[in-house]
């Protein structure tokens, strides 16, 4: 069955640039149903969407977080990605990538999720 | 957007009923029927267990049902057991965006 799975580095030094990729196996990435999104959980806090991204490469983002965010797709990879610029502590979080059902706005398939802390 | 309002915390005993809310406003839970509820284990990803307000995706228990009035969705758990024990969230569309709420603990005493 359909499996996402998040990967890239675990610490990133404020100020820089944290990179994601999201694989997707058993399915295609280029399902005309569904968009793919991230999802990020502070510890020991809730979950906040950061964006979503069609395998046409059409996106759309939480506007409080969109000037600092880029979701990119390969499809040749069957991957997506997210990049977030100028981090500080305050991202330190839990991300997920999910698949995103538009027609429903609900994310029906996550992966197990990255923890990705920022620090010096 | 702001964040969805959730009670912190909610708790029954076995066997009994419980409702969580999840309260936004006309731009969102008011506006849309894209009420979406997941619920999260320790340490595990988030599980979709209710989406367009109140339909339940395959494999997920019936004893979970959701519905909505105005701007307050809500998710009612019936025949707690103690693998509910976990946090619930509420999620909606606004506007060509999602918004969570701020989730619930579900403790089963």
């Amino acid at each position: 069955q359909l499996q996402l799975q998040e990967s890239g580095p675990g610490l990133v030094k404020p100020s820089e640039t944290l990179s994601l990729t999201c694989t997707v196996s058993g399915g295609s990435i280029s399902s005309s149903s569904y968009y793919w999104g991230w999802i990020r959980q502070p510890p020991g806090k809730g979950l906040e969407w950061i964006g979503s991204i069609y395998y046409s490469g059409s996106t759309y983002y939480n506007p409080s977080l969109k000037s600092r965010v880029t979701i990119s797709v390969d499809t040749s990879k069957n991957q997506f990605s997210l990049k977030l610029s100028s981090v500080t502590a305050a991202d330190t979080a839990v991300y997920y990538c999910a698949r995103h059902f538009l027609r429903y706005d609900a994310f029906d398939i996550w992966g197990q999720g990255t923890m990705v802390t920022v620090s010096s | 957007q702001s964040a969805l309002t959730q009670p912190a915390s909610v708790s029954g005993s076995p066997g009994q009923s419980i409702t969580i809310s999840c309260t936004g406003t006309s731009s969102d839970v008011g506006g849309y029927n894209y009420v979406s509820w997941y619920q999260q284990h320790p340490g595990k990803a988030p599980k979709l267990m209710i989406y367009d307000v109140s339909n339940r995706p395959s494999g997920v228990s019936n004893r979970f049902s959701g519905s909505k009035s105005g701007n307050t969705a809500s998710l009612t758990i019936s025949g707690l057991q103690a693998e509910d024990e976990a946090d619930y969230y509420c999620s909606s569309y606004t506007s060509s965006s999602s918004v969570f709420g701020t989730g619930t603990k579900v403790t089963v005493l």
